[in-house]
C-alpha cells in the first residue's frame, strides 16, 4: 500500500515552454500533498504545500506565478512549471500525505532538464 | 542553517558489519521519519517515530528517538549491499505541522 505515482519521470524541453508534472496517490486519498526540488547532492527543499480544492501554500522564496499547482482531487495534484529557463532544471519530487499513517509518501520524482 | 544535521555524510561499510547514522535537531522533534532514496529516484519510507525513548524495528534497520526528542539513530545490523543508498531523516519541528525538514542525508555504500 501508500504507493505514489509521478509522471513523467523525465522531461527534456526547450527553454520558455511549459511543463506539466503529476502526482498521484494510487491507494489513499492525500487531503495534502507536497513538491519538492532536490538539488545534487542537497537536501530536499519544500516548494509548496497543495490542499484539495483550495490554493497552493507556497514557501518563501518560490515563485507561485513559476510553478502552478493545482490539486483537483483527493488523489492528484500537479505542477506547471512555466517559461521553463535552464536554471529550472531539478529533480522535482512530490510527497502525499495519508492522514490515517500520519506518513508522507514519495512518488518517484521527475528530472527535468530544459535546454 | 540547516535545521537537521545528519551524520556522517557518507559512510563506506563491508558487507556484515553493523553501522550507525544519526540525525539531530536544535528543536523538539515532534514526528521523525526515516526515509531512504536511490540516485535519482524517490523516497522510500522506512519508520516513524513520535514519542521520546520509542525505537522500532523492521528487518535489519532499527530507528530510536531519544527521550529528549532532539535525536534519532539509524543503526543497520549485518548490512548487506542492498542496504547501500542515501539514508534521510525528516521531521515535523513545529508540532502538528504535516510540512517536514530534511537533512541533507547520509550517503551509505555497503562493499560485499
Amino acid at each position: 500500500g501508500a504507493v505514489v505515482s509521478q509522471h513523467p519521470s523525465r522531461v527534456i524541453c526547450k527553454s520558455g515552454t511549459s511543463v506539466k508534472i503529476e502526482c498521484r496517490s494510487l491507494d489513499f486519498q492525500a487531503t495534502t500533498m507536497f513538491w519538492y526540488r532536490q538539488f545534487p547532492k542537497q537536501s530536499l527543499m519544500l516548494m509548496a504545500t497543495s490542499n484539495e480544492g483550495s490554493k497552493a501554500t507556497y514557501e518563501q522564496g518560490v515563485e507561485k506565478d513559476k510553478f502552478l499547482i493545482n490539486h483537483a482531487s483527493l488523489t492528484l495534484s500537479t505542477l506547471t512549471v512555466t517559461s521553463a529557463h535552464p536554471e529550472d532544471s531539478s529533480f522535482y519530487i512530490c510527497s502525499a500525505r495519508d492522514g490515517v499513517m500520519k506518513t508522507q509518501y514519495f512518488g518517484p520524482g521527475t528530472r527535468l532538464l530544459v535546454l | 542553517s540547516q535545521e537537521l544535521e545528519q551524520s556522517p555524510q557518507s559512510l563506506i561499510v563491508q558487507e556484515g558489519k553493523n553501522l550507525t547514522i544519526n540525525c539531530t535537531s536544535s528543536k523538539t522533534l515532534y514526528g521523525l521519519y526515516w526515509y531512504k532514496q536511490k540516485y535519482g529516484e524517490g523516497l522510500i519510507f522506512l519508520m516513524m517515530l513520535q514519542k521520546g525513548g520509542e525505537e522500532k524495528s523492521h528487518e535489519k534497520i532499527t530507528a530510536k528517538l531519544d527521550e529528549k526528542k532532539q535525536q534519532s539513530s539509524l543503526h543497520i545490523t549485518a548490512s548487506q549491499p542492498s542496504h547501500a543508498g542515501i539514508y534521510l531523516c525528516g521531521a515535523d519541528i513545529q508540532g502538528g505541522s504535516e510540512k517536514l525538514v530534511f537533512g541533507k542525508g547520509t550517503k551509505l555504500t555497503v562493499n560485499p
